[in-house]
């Protein structure tokens, strides 16, 4: 199994492009989050999904957007790239199956110039 | 809102030093707390969790953390550490099914 998968690795984009950021699953998990992390400040939530149709801000979802239509895929969506999203993106999954931890994808560092 | 404070930002240890990292949160009621490791360049690792029953719990690589519910805590500690606990070290509290709340982070420098 390959867990939770993150595409691509790295990313430089100019600002105002957009771009759109993949993660897929194969464990079957419903619940599935991306985070944003930025250096001291630990991990901010963007949004997530308690199951495919079903999406949900979380902290910091401005300039964001996302959408579930399979349990397996996550995407999330930069439409107008500012500087201010410059990060490193993390994909996470939870189980249902009552062990309340969530599984981390490899993440894919942004760079918005 | 829950919060998640972790105190020190920045440890800076000799091999074979014993290590206690500090978390405190501010959720009252029942939790499930997490300490999570990033080694460098590297994705997110779980290294221990408790929900609920001994407040003691043992992780990977000779990781442990205590609950104290009293003092809303969850102290990371191992008693020796190693050059290859090097990383960054994050707390994190949820209540069953909800978003895990995280600290800023702690990085951990072992010098050989």
């Amino acid at each position: 199994n390959a867990g939770v998968t993150q595409t691509p690795k790295f990313r430089i984009l100019k600002i105002g492009q957009s771009m759109t950021l993949q993660c897929t699953q194969d464990m079957n998990h419903n619940y599935m989050y991306w985070y944003r992390q930025d250096p001291g400040m630990g991990l901010k939530l963007i949004y997530y999904s308690v199951g495919a149709g079903i999406t949900d801000k979380g902290e910091v979802p401005n300039g964001y957007n996302v959408s579930r239509s399979t349990t397996e895929d996550f995407p999330l969506r930069l439409e107008l790239a500012a500087p201010s999203q410059t990060s490193v993106y993390f994909c996470a999954t939870q189980s249902l199956a009552g062990t309340y931890e969530q599984y981390f994808g490899p993440g894919t560092r942004l760079t918005v110039t | 809102a829950q919060s998640v404070s972790q105190h020190n930002h920045h440890v800076i240890l000799s091999e074979a030093a014993s290590l206690e990292l500090g978390c405190n949160y501010s959720y009252g009621g029942t939790v499930n707390l997490f300490w999570y490791v990033q080694y460098p360049g590297q994705h997110l690792q779980l290294l221990l969790k408790y929900f609920s029953g001994d407040p003691l719990v043992k992780g990977i690589k000779g990781f442990e953390a205590e609950f104290i519910k009293s003092k809303f805590s969850f102290n990371l500690r191992k008693p020796s550490v190693q050059w290859s606990d090097t990383a960054e070290y994050f707390c994190a509290v949820n209540r069953g099914y909800s978003t895990l709340t995280f600290g800023k982070g702690t990085m951990l420098l072992v010098s050989p």
